[in-house]
Formats: structure tokens, sequence, C-alpha cells
């Protein structure tokens, strides 16, 4: 089956610099990579996806860049803000069978 | 667009009883939607994969007896912890599959399950 890591587990960054977190994944036939942003205590929200057929997408201040080759995917987040503090999960999935293989998560702190 | 609702968000039951916790999709249909269970501070454990209309598929290691999934219409996910323990307290998270969307998966915001 798939296996994902994600790195780092905590993050701690200054306001308005940049974030990044890395996820690996096993299965070369995974081909959707959707990132969650997970608040205290509420369900993970989707904030950006990538599909195989592309190496990259931005939307705003978040982008996310795909390796095939190498299978690893990250997330950036530049000028980061105090509302960006949460944790981060990466997830990957086959359209065959749509189970999502999360990462062990990222917990990010912004600070002011 | 794209929302899930669960029901309750919070739950405190008495050892042995059952309670039941509902997923709705709000403005989309869902044929598949999935059943996790998070402990503090760590990620999403995939617990069953309900299907609308048949049997749900469950994760190695999750007695079925135990939690019980009905996928009732194609926007009603329900999960049932029966006889439940203190060891099955927990956030219970719902999500759902857009039948208009290949991959997408929406979740829900959670329910807490403390049992005493």
């Amino acid at each position: 089956g798939e296996n994902v890591e994600q790195h780092p587990s905590t993050l701690s960054v200054q306001e308005g610099d940049s974030a990044v977190i890395k996820c690996t994944y096993s299965d070369s036939a995974s081909n959707y990579f959707p990132w969650y942003k997970q608040e205290l205590g509420k369900g993970p929200q989707l904030i950006i996806d990538i599909r195989s057929n592309v190496g990259e997408k931005k939307d705003q201040r978040i982008a996310v860049t795909l390796n095939k080759t190498a299978k690893h995917f990250s997330l950036h987040i530049t000028e980061t803000q105090p509302e960006d503090s949460a944790v981060y999960f990466c997830a990957a999935s086959k359209k065959s069978g749509n189970q999502f293989y999360f990462g062990t998560g990222t917990s990010l702190t912004v600070i002011p | 667009g794209a929302v899930v609702s669960q029901h309750p968000s919070r739950v405190i039951c008495k050892s042995g009883t059952s309670v039941k916790i509902e997923c709705r999709s709000l403005d989309f249909q869902a044929t598949t939607m999935f059943w996790y269970r998070q402990f503090p501070k760590q990620s999403l454990m995939l617990m069953a994969t309900s299907n609308e209309g048949s049997k749900a598929t469950y994760e190695q290691g999750v007695e079925k007896d135990k939690f019980l999934i009905n996928h009732a219409s194609l926007t009603l996910s329900t999960l049932t912890v029966t006889s439940a323990h203190p060891e099955d307290s927990s956030f219970y998270i719902c999500s759902a599959r857009d039948d208009g969307t290949p991959y997408e998966q929406y979740f829900g915001p959670g329910t807490r399950l403390t049992v005493t």
C-alpha cells in the first residue's frame, strides 16, 4: 500500500517569512495530492491540491510543487501570517481507490 | 460550496450505551463517504469507507460490529458506536467525496466523543 511521510513535524517561522513542508510517497500510481489545514478542534480544510499531470500550482500565498520522478511534493506558504498557524496534512490517493493516505502532520506556528 | 456537516459536534455518553454520529453533504451528492478517527496530535486514521446502498468497507483492526455504518442516501452517512467504552473516546471525522469530481474529499468539522 501507499506510505506517505511528512517533514518536519513542527515548524516555527517569523511572521512574513516563508514556510515549506515536504512529503514523500511510495506508490507511483498515486496521482492526486491534496493539502489540508486543521485548526484545533476542527475538521481538516482543503487548501490546495495538485494532480500528477502538473508540476506546480499556486493560489495566492500558497503553492504546491510535485516531483513525480522523486515521488515527493511540497507545500510552500509565503508571507506567513499568525492565522496560518495550524496543523497541515499532506495526502496521496489514486482515483481508482480514492482512499486518502495521510502524512503525519506538521504543526506550524507563525510568531508575530 | 462543498460543505459537510456533522452532528453532534460534542457528545458525552456513559459506558455501555450507544451513540450515533451523522455526516451530511449539504450541497453535493456523495456516493462515498469516509469515517476517520483522530487521536490528540496524531494524523487521521481511516476506519471505514461508506458506500450508499451497500455495506461499508472496514479497515483492518476496526470492529464492524462495534462501529456500525449506514449510508442510506446520497447525502447522509451515520456512524454508531455501540456499547461504548472509555477507550472509544476520540475525535471522529467524516469526509465525503463529491460525485461531481473524481478526486476531492471534503471533511466535516468532527465530533468529539467522550465516554465516561
